[in-house]
């Protein structure tokens, strides 16, 4: 069965703090991707990876970093979380040039 | 930027009704998906339309892809409770590195 997992199904942070969300997926995806959704925008694309190493700004990359180093694991990056930066963050996966995106449970993400 | 527009944004129905969810855009996409979206879990694909004019049906749920490509409809006939969530059209384009664009989300509660 595939399995895109978050490590943490809610956060609590402080302002300022550096904060990790970590996905991982079982299914040799080369694909991998982070997103935030927040009430009535959807799902917005934050940053993409399209194998290991690699590493593409999406729509909204200001305030995250992201890091791949193995092919299983896309971590994000939130270099000094604002309030602003609170929302629910889905990370996805899928093959190169597949058109599926397997989603991952969600980390509800609130900054303090 | 290619957007995509959902409505309604919100449906509140009794069982046992049709409802209609329209996804509209100004862009033409390769092909389009819906997904849906229970509480706490993340999105997972019903069904990706590829040709203009394309109809599939899943149960009691029917997808149709526009004749031009820039928009989608999703119909459920005889709703139940258990269509209740977030139900989210994504745009693939082929010539952007197969990216989805997202549109806002239509929820949709089906009271027994």
């Amino acid at each position: 069965d595939v399995k895109v997992t978050q490590s943490s199904r809610y956060l609590v942070k402080r302002t300022g703090e550096k904060v990790f969300l970590e996905c991982v997926q079982d299914m040799d995806h080369e694909n991998m991707f982070w997103y935030r959704q927040d009430p009535g925008l959807g799902l917005r694309l934050i940053y993409f990876s399209y194998d290991v190493k690699m590493k593409e700004k999406g729509d909204i990359p200001e305030g995250y970093s992201v890091s791949r180093e193995k092919k299983e694991r896309f971590s994000l990056i939130l270099e000094s979380a604002s309030t602003n930066q609170t929302s629910m963050y889905l990370c996805a996966s899928r093959f190169q040039g597949g058109t599926e995106a397997f989603f991952g449970q969600g980390t509800r993400l609130t900054v303090v | 930027t290619q957007l995509l527009e959902q409505s309604p944004q919100f449906l509140s129905i009794q069982e046992g009704e049709n409802l209609t969810v329209y996804c509209n855009s100004s862009s033409v996409f390769s092909s389009l998906q819906w997904y849906r979206q229970e509480p706490g879990e993340g999105p997972v694909l019903l069904v990706t339309v590829v040709t203009g004019g394309e109809v599939k049906k899943l149960k009691r749920l029917t997808f149709q892809f526009g004749d031009a490509r820039k928009d989608s409809s999703l119909h459920i006939t005889a709703a139940q409770p258990g269509d209740t969530g977030l139900y989210l059209c994504a745009g693939l384009d082929n010539n952007a590195g197969n990216m989805l664009t997202f549109g806002g989300g239509t929820r949709l509660m089906v009271k027994p």
